[in-house]
C-alpha cells in the first residue's frame, strides 16, 4: 500500500535561515507529488507539483524552491527564509484507486521568527 | 475566478445532526471532494462525488448537485472527536484542486 511521509515535523527558523523539508513515497512508482502550505484559518494552497523526476510547476511566485531528485523523493526548500513563510506545509501524493484522491504526510510546521 | 465557499465555523451538539454546505464556481468539474482535518494534523478523505445525488459511507453522507453547484457533508450520530475542520475542494477541468478555506466544526457535550 502507499505511503508517505515528511520531516521534519516541526521546527522554528529565524528570518533569512534556509529551509529543507523532505517527502518521500512508498508502495508506488512515478506517483504525482505536491507541496502545499496552509495557513492558519485558510484554505490549502498549491505551491508545487511534479509529475516526475527533474519536473516541477510552480503555481506562485514566491522565494520557495522544490526539487525531485529521485522517483519517490520530492523537496522544498528556500535560500532565505521569511515571516510570511510561516505555515503548515503538506507534502501529497494521488492514491491510485478510481478517485484520485490526494494523500498527506504528516505536515510540518514552520514558524518564522 | 474560481472560487468555493463553505461556512467559517458551525458548532453542534453530540448525538445530533449536521450539515455542512460548500458551493462552488470553477472551471469545469472533475469532482467534488471532502476531507477532515483535526487540528495540527493533515487532511484525511471522507469522500468523493462526482454525479448528482447522494454519498453514503456510514456516519457521513456527501451529496452533490452540479446544476447548482453545491454540495454539501452530512455528519450523523455526531461524536466529540468529530471536532474537526472540514474541507471541501473540487478538481477542475485542468485537474487542478480548488480548496475552500474550512469549516471548523465544534462538537459540545
Amino acid at each position: 500500500s502507499q505511503t508517505i511521509h515528511q520531516w521534519p515535523a516541526t521546527l522554528v527558523q529565524p528570518v533569512g535561515s534556509p529551509l529543507s523539508l523532505e517527502c518521500t513515497v512508498e508502495g508506488t512508482s512515478n506517483p504525482n507529488l505536491y507541496w502545499y502550505r496552509q495557513a492558519a484559518g485558510r484554505g490549502l494552497q498549491l505551491l508545487f507539483y511534479s509529475v516526475g523526476i527533474g519536473q516541477i510547476s510552480s503555481e506562485v511566485p514566491q522565494n520557495l524552491s522544490a526539487s525531485r531528485p529521485q522517483d519517490r523523493q520530492f523537496i522544498l526548500s528556500s535560500k532565505k527564509l521569511l515571516l510570511s513563510d510561516s505555515g503548515f506545509y503538506l507534502c501529497a501524493t494521488e492514491w491510485s484507486g478510481d478517485t484520485g484522491e490526494l494523500f498527506f504526510g504528516e505536515g510540518s510546521r514552520l514558524t518564522v521568527l | 475566478g474560481q472560487n468555493i465557499d463553505q461556512p467559517t465555523e458551525m458548532t453542534a451538539t453530540e448525538g445530533a445532526i449536521v450539515q455542512i454546505n460548500c458551493t462552488y464556481q470553477t472551471s469545469g468539474f472533475n469532482g467534488l471532494f471532502w476531507y477532515q482535518q483535526h487540528a495540527g494534523e493533515a487532511p484525511t478523505f471522507l469522500s468523493y462525488n462526482v454525479l448528482d445525488g447522494l454519498e453514503e459511507k456510514g456516519r457521513f453522507s456527501s451529496f452533490l448537485s452540479r446544476s447548482k453547484g453545491y454540495s454539501y457533508l452530512l455528519l450523523k450520530e455526531l461524536q466529540m472527536k468529530d471536532s474537526a475542520s472540514y474541507l471541501c475542494a473540487v478538481r477542475d477541468s485542468n485537474y487542478q484542486l480548488i480548496w475552500g478555506a474550512g469549516t471548523k466544526l465544534i462538537i459540545k457535550p
